[in-house]
């Protein structure tokens, strides 16, 4: 079984600052990725970033990257620059390839509020 | 390219009515999947389809049912409604490792 944690129900940031957001997971399979997507207030579901276990370097896209920490099973978001579109419900998931057939476990999600 | 598009945006049923929520993609994925989303949670895997013909259970199936009518349409149907079933359902489909999202259906049921 796979499950994702994250610990956060809410973090605020200053404008321009950077934030992190956690994400735990506990997976036995060996190859499995890692996703971050963010939820605005309208509802859609956004991809932001993608790790894959086998990667060697952490993974970035623009002001997004993954702090991965295999060994420690964890797998932060790190927003840089924040700016106030940013805030919105952020959620950390994963895919085993094994055993999961390629279904997303979801965390229960970071509400991220960035103050001007 | 449209996406992952769903029908219908809102819908309010009763205890007890049925209906049948669509989904098509225009991407030309194989694996297509339903998800449901309650207040302050996470999104749930209610079923899904590796491919045109195949489909199977998630996490949440109970009360539910799917046809994989062919590789576009994906569609999930309710046949008994309950309070319980309220709530925001995605449709996804997939391409390597990146999961496309439709925009929702808010489904409340009285």
């Amino acid at each position: 079984a796979q499950k994702i944690t994250q610990t956060q129900p809410g973090m605020f940031v200053q404008e321009k600052e950077a934030v992190t957001l956690d994400c735990t997971y506990d997976t036995s399979d060996q190859s499995y990725g890692l996703f971050w997507y963010k939820q605005p207030s309208s509802g859609e579901m956004i991809f932001l970033i993608y790790q894959g276990s086998y990667d060697e370097q952490n993974a970035t896209e623009g002001r997004y990257s993954l702090n991965f920490q295999k060994a420690r099973k964890s797998a932060n978001l790190v927003i840089s620059a924040s700016q106030l579109g940013d805030s919105a419900m952020y959620f950390c998931a994963m895919r085993g390839v094994e055993t999961s057939g390629s279904r997303l476990t979801f965390g229960e999600g970071t509400q991220l509020t960035v103050n001007p | 390219n449209a996406g992952v598009t769903q029908t219908p945006k809102f819908q309010v049923l009763k205890t007890g009515q049925s209906m049948t929520l669509q989904c098509a993609q225009d991407m030309n994925h194989n694996s297509m999947y339903w998800y449901r989303q309650d207040p302050g949670m996470g999104l749930r895997l209610i079923y899904y389809s590796a491919s045109e013909g195949t489909t199977d259970k998630g996490e949440v199936p109970n009360g539910y049912n799917v046809s994989r009518l062919n590789k576009r349409e994906f569609s999930l149907r309710l046949e008994s409604a309950a309070p319980s079933q309220t709530s925001v359902y995605f449709c996804a489909s997939r391409v390597v490792y990146e999961q496309y999202f439709g925009p929702g259906t808010r489904l409340t049921v009285t």
